[in-house]
């Protein structure tokens, strides 16, 4: 079945360094895909997403680009902030479907 | 606007009750889904209602979970004999369609002693 498998947390950053963190899709036909982010306290909230291959999704300074000769959609920030810590969580939808199949989630804990 | 509300925010019961979880969509919003969160993973999808009919419940556990949501708005997850397995977040979420971006609630934690 489809599955999505996120690189293992936590993650702990200085602040301005360099973000990645690794997600992989197995995937019949031509899923969309997303990363959600849970902050401490709140709900899960779109990141970003990307509908197809070669798509490259991005907001507040995250981007993932939809690779599908690697099956990959790595999330990436330049410059990361203290209040970028989170649980960030990879996630995509069957093509057609409406439910989203998560990852594990990753945290990511950045120090001033 | 009002978001996805979910109620209780936290409930505790003991191992063989019966719990019921409700979730408030977005108004408008015609799908609505079910998810649940152990400690350290990613949700997993329990059912998924268009309208008032569950379009996929592929991802209830067993024949103790069942959820409604008789008037295509709010929905009630209920599980009958509860067991200590079942403790973990319910989350909900509502799209204004299926395909469309899903807005997750707040999530009820659930705890059975």
């Amino acid at each position: 079945g489809n599955s999505v498998t996120q690189m293992e947390g936590p993650v702990t950053l200085s602040e301005e360094a360099f973000l990645t963190i690794n997600c992989t899709y197995t995937a019949t036909g031509y899923p969309s895909l997303f990363w959600y982010v849970q902050y401490p306290g709140e709900g899960l909230q779109l990141l970003l997403k990307a509908t197809k291959a070669d798509d490259k999704g991005s907001n507040k300074g995250f981007e993932a680009t939809y690779r599908k000769e690697t099956t990959s959609f790595h999330l990436e920030k330049g410059s990361v902030q203290v209040s970028d810590s989170a649980v960030y969580f990879c996630a995509l939808r069957e093509n057609q479907g409406g439910k989203l199949i998560f990852g594990q989630g990753t945290e990511l804990s950045v120090k001033p | 606007g009002a978001g996805v509300s979910q109620t209780p925010s936290n409930k505790v019961t003991e191992k063989g009750k019966y719990v019921e979880l409700r979730c408030d969509p977005i108004s408008g919003h015609t799908a609505l889904y079910w998810y649940r969160q152990s400690l350290g993973q990613g949700p997993e999808f329990l059912i998924y209602f268009q309208g008032t009919g569950a379009a996929d419940d592929s991802g209830l556990p067993n024949d103790r979970f069942f959820a409604v949501r008789p008037e295509g708005s709010v929905s009630t997850l209920k599980i009958q004999r509860t067991e200590r397995g079942d403790s973990a977040v319910y989350l909900c979420a509502s799209s204004l369609n299926r395909g469309n971006e899903q807005y997750f609630g707040p999530g009820t934690r659930l705890t059975v002693t």
